[in-house]
Order: C-alpha cells, then structure tokens, then sequence
C-alpha cells in the first residue's frame, strides 16, 4: 500500500489557525470516513487526535477539527499552542487490501 | 484505565528472529483487535499487520508476508509480534496499538519497543 502525501513540514504562530492536508485515493481516504489523525511528540507514542474524519475523542481539545473532501483530508488546529509543537500523522483504512490501514508520511508541525 | 505495556528492548543480529509482547489492561482484551506499526529511526508510521483477539485472525502489510506472524494469548491478555529473518533496515521502534472497531481507529498505543538489528 503506498503512503499517504502529507506536507512535511507546517507552522504558525500561537493564536493562530494550520490546517495539514492529507492525500489519498478512492481506496482509501475518498472511499471510507475512515480516517484518523494521530499526534507523536519527539520520543513518545502517537496519541489519537481525530477518528472517523471529524470526530474528537473525549480528552482531545475542541481546538482540533478533522474534514474531507474527496481523496483528501484535514486536520485544523485553531489557537494554536506551544504543546501542539509535533509530529502529525493521518491514517486510513484501505480497500487495496482485506482490512488494512495506510498512514501519511507525517507532517511536522512547529510554533514559531 | 486502558493501557498497553510491551516488552523491552532488543538487539538481534541480521537473520535472527525478534518477539515483541504487548500486555492489554483496562478492557476486555476479546473484544477488540491489535495492531502493530513500526517506525524506523526519524521515519513516519508504517503499518505492519492486524490480529483480532476474539478468533486469531490476522492480516500482514503485504511487504511483510513471510516473515511476521502476529499471535495472541488470551489467558493472560497479551498479544505478540514475531519478525523472522531480520535485516538492518527492521531496526525501529515497533509499537502494538488496540483497534477500535473493525476498520476504525487505534487508540491507545503501546510506549514502543526499539528493536535494533545490527552485526
């Protein structure tokens, strides 16, 4: 299964809003709502951030909203922070495979 | 609260085997799946595979079928990651992950276990 395009790298200042794209197929991200969003600090394991393309888990700041149009999705973060300084990663369930997951190649988010 | 705990670091030299566990906690461990992913140094996620805890089966990223055979022991809540035929490009941090729902989402995450593969 090939990756996911994700930008490599993203920033902004604090208070401000970054949206990080995540680009797929008709196999994956534009053909299921199947897609979640995971955070990785340096040296931690990811966190999960978004599932199912926009919704939050309970603990998740309402400060980050997941979207999709067609093959792609998106992860916005508003009034960003200085702890949101991280590693972010989409992932999706994929029909080019029985049961299988792709993830982006990461998105490295810094506030400036 | 719901936790996975892996087993700790390994080092393996190229051609040796490695096993990963991955101890659940929190939750009734048959009723979801297990995945694993794996990083390689300063490298993004890659999906390794899939195991349903509720009837064994398993699924394996295609570029690693032959070599990685993924098991669960339900008596004592644990799954576990084999990877035969080890090249130094194996070496990463392999993290196990439960999974929410048949094609949904991974949450939590194990803290990770570097496996280094190195002569």
């Amino acid at each position: 299964q090939s990756a996911l395009t994700q930008p490599a790298s993203v920033s902004g200042s604090p208070g401000q809003s970054i949206t990080i794209s995540c680009t797929g197929t008709s196999s994956d991200v534009g053909g299921y709502n199947y897609v979640s969003w995971y955070q990785q600090h340096p040296g931690k394991a990811p966190k999960l951030m978004i599932y199912d393309v926009s919704n939050r888990p309970s603990g998740v700041s309402n400060r980050f909203s997941g979207s999709k149009s067609g093959n792609t999705a998106s992860l916005t973060i508003s009034g960003l922070q200085a702890e949101d300084e991280a590693d972010y990663y989409c992932s999706s369930y994929t029909s080019s495979s029985t049961l299988a997951w792709v993830f982006g190649g990461g998105t490295k988010l810094t506030v400036l | 609260q719901v936790q996975l705990v892996q087993s700790g670091a390994e080092v393996k030299k190229p051609g040796a085997s490695v096993k990963v566990s991955c101890k659940a906690s929190g939750y009734t461990f048959t009723s979801y799946g297990i995945s694993w992913v794996r990083q390689a140094p300063g490298q993004g996620l890659e999906w390794m595979g899939w195991i349903s805890a509720y009837n064994g089966n398993t699924n394996y990223a295609q570029k690693l079928q032959g070599r990685v055979t993924m098991t669960t022991d339900t008596s004592t809540s644990t799954a576990y990651m084999e990877l035969r035929s080890l090249r130094s490009d194996d070496t990463a941090v392999y993290y196990c992950a439960r999974l929410v729902r048949v094609a949904g989402w991974f949450d939590p995450w194990g803290q990770g276990t570097l496996v280094t593969v190195s002569s």
